[in-house]
């Protein structure tokens, strides 16, 4: 039963370009979603959040949207750049368990010269 | 650098074997989660400790068991390995159960475990 799903496995985007990695939910109880970023052999980082109560959020070149209503979201990069490729992760929480995170099964973003 | 280390980096074991995975927490983080990520799929949760006791499990068979230490570190056991066991161990630290992830909630850099 996967509750967080992140349907591209991977994504090429070229240097300069936006990048939108998308990520769908089935739990109504999660209240808090977050991006991770994740290079090979380190853990993932943190990258941006939003709260439910919130349809946007923005830092820098990283811009997350929430679609409660669709149960979806999407982070947008831009521009992006040749060290933003990694595996990214889409992770949502819910009220009463905040710090456990249910994790999507991410998605490669490749940025091209 | 977060100040979550993990050791060892890298582990391989035989099916049927016990394995015990060490987590070092950030000081004053006395919350710590454990994940494991099978290849190509997200991490998942295991359980969660505070303060030393347990504090909630995620799917995952009696066989994975866990301790917190009073000096902010933590261990992750398995008994009697299976060969779907191989997957990479990841251990966050926070400062309470109630923290959100991201800039509260910190990622050590995985223990890779390989079981033949």
């Amino acid at each position: 039963d996967q509750q967080v799903k992140q349907n591209s496995p991977s994504l090429s985007v070229q240097e300069g370009r936006i990048s939108i990695l998308n990520c769908d939910y089935t739990n109504s109880m999660f209240d808090y979603f977050l991006w991770y970023k994740k290079y090979p052999a380190e853990g993932p980082t943190f990258l941006i959040s939003i709260s439910s109560i919130k349809d946007k959020n923005e830092d820098g070149r990283f811009t997350v949207f929430l679609n409660k209503s669709a149960k979806h979201l999407s982070l947008h990069i831009v521009p992006s750049q040749p060290g933003d490729s990694a595996v990214y992760f889409c992770a949502a929480s819910g009220a009463g368990t905040a710090s456990k995170l249910t994790f999507g099964t991410g998605t490669r973003l490749q940025v091209t010269l | 650098e977060t100040g979550v280390t993990q050791s060892p980096t890298h582990l391989i074991k035989t099916r049927g074997q016990q394995v015990t995975l060490r987590c070092s927490s950030q000081s004053g983080h006395n919350t710590v989660s454990w994940y494991q990520q099978a290849l190509g799929q997200g991490p998942q949760f295991i359980f969660q400790y505070y303060r030393e006791e347990k504090n909630g499990r995620g799917n995952f068979p009696p066989r994975f068991s866990g301790l917190q230490f009073p000096n902010y570190s933590s261990e992750l056991n398995v008994n009697a390995l299976e060969l779907d066991d191989s997957a990479l161990y990841l251990c966050a630290s926070s400062l309470s159960p109630d923290s959100h992830g991201g800039e509260t909630q910190y990622f050590g850099p995985g223990t890779r475990l390989l079981v033949l």
